[in-house]
């Protein structure tokens, strides 16, 4: 069975500083996709980044950026000059490749304080 | 562009009774999954449909079902409400090519509660 771990359930930083998420994940399949999602109060899941587990190289998106290893499993999250609308919850997905279904982690509520 | 809309934002509901929640998927999209994320919680899948079938299902008991129209939109049925049923309620809607879900927009959800 596919597992993924969010080891912090809560973090909390101060506005403009940077703040990594850890999240690791279980599987025997070889390609598979990894992804940050991003729930704020509003509720809806909001994608902030997507790895595929073929890419060595780590995905990137403005102040977002991943650390992959895939030897480890390991998928964490890098939020640099971290804003206030950044306090939601974040929840690491993982989706193989060809299969239906997302599993997500238990969820680390981020903290952005002015 | 019209994302994922879910429809009711919030519903109450007494044990034992039957509930429908709607999902619209977004425009371009032909494929809807569901899934359950209890209070803090990751969400879990229930089930996904394409093509009006239920084409994969988690681990969730024959009370939840669920329906896809032609116009790609579902709904997501459970009967015989348990007090453990209460949860939001995401659908997910992708597009499917060649076999693979690209791009899961997630709707809000409906936040279900059963007393």
């Amino acid at each position: 069975a596919q597992t993924v771990t969010q080891s912090q359930p809560e973090m909390s930083v101060q506005e403009a500083e940077t703040v990594t998420l850890s999240c690791t994940y279980d599987t025997s399949e070889s390609n598979y996709y990894l992804f940050w999602y991003k729930q704020p109060p509003s509720r809806q899941m909001i994608l902030v980044i997507r790895q595929e587990a073929y890419k060595q190289q780590n995905a990137t998106e403005n102040r977002f950026s991943v650390n992959f290893q895939k030897a480890a499993k390991s998928f964490s999250l890098k939020i640099s000059d971290s804003q206030l609308g950044d306090t939601a919850m974040y929840f690491c997905a993982f989706l193989i490749q060809g299969a239906q279904k997302l599993v997500f982690g238990q969820g680390t509520r981020l903290t952005i304080n002015p | 562009d019209a994302g994922v809309t879910q429809s009711p934002t919030h519903l109450i509901k007494t044990r034992g009774q039957q509930v429908t929640l709607r999902c619209s998927p977004k425009s371009g999209h032909d494929t809807v999954s569901w899934y359950q994320q209890a209070l803090g919680q990751g969400p879990q899948f229930i089930f996904q449909y394409y093509e009006e079938e239920e084409r994969q299902r988690g681990n969730f008991p024959d009370r939840f079902s669920g329906h896809q129209f032609p116009n790609y939109s579902s709904e997501l049925n459970v009967n015989a409400l348990l007090l453990g049923d209460s949860a939001l309620y995401l659908c997910a809607s992708s597009l499917r090519t060649g076999g693979v879900n690209y791009g899961y927009t997630f709707g809000s959800g409906t936040r279900l509660t059963v007393v």
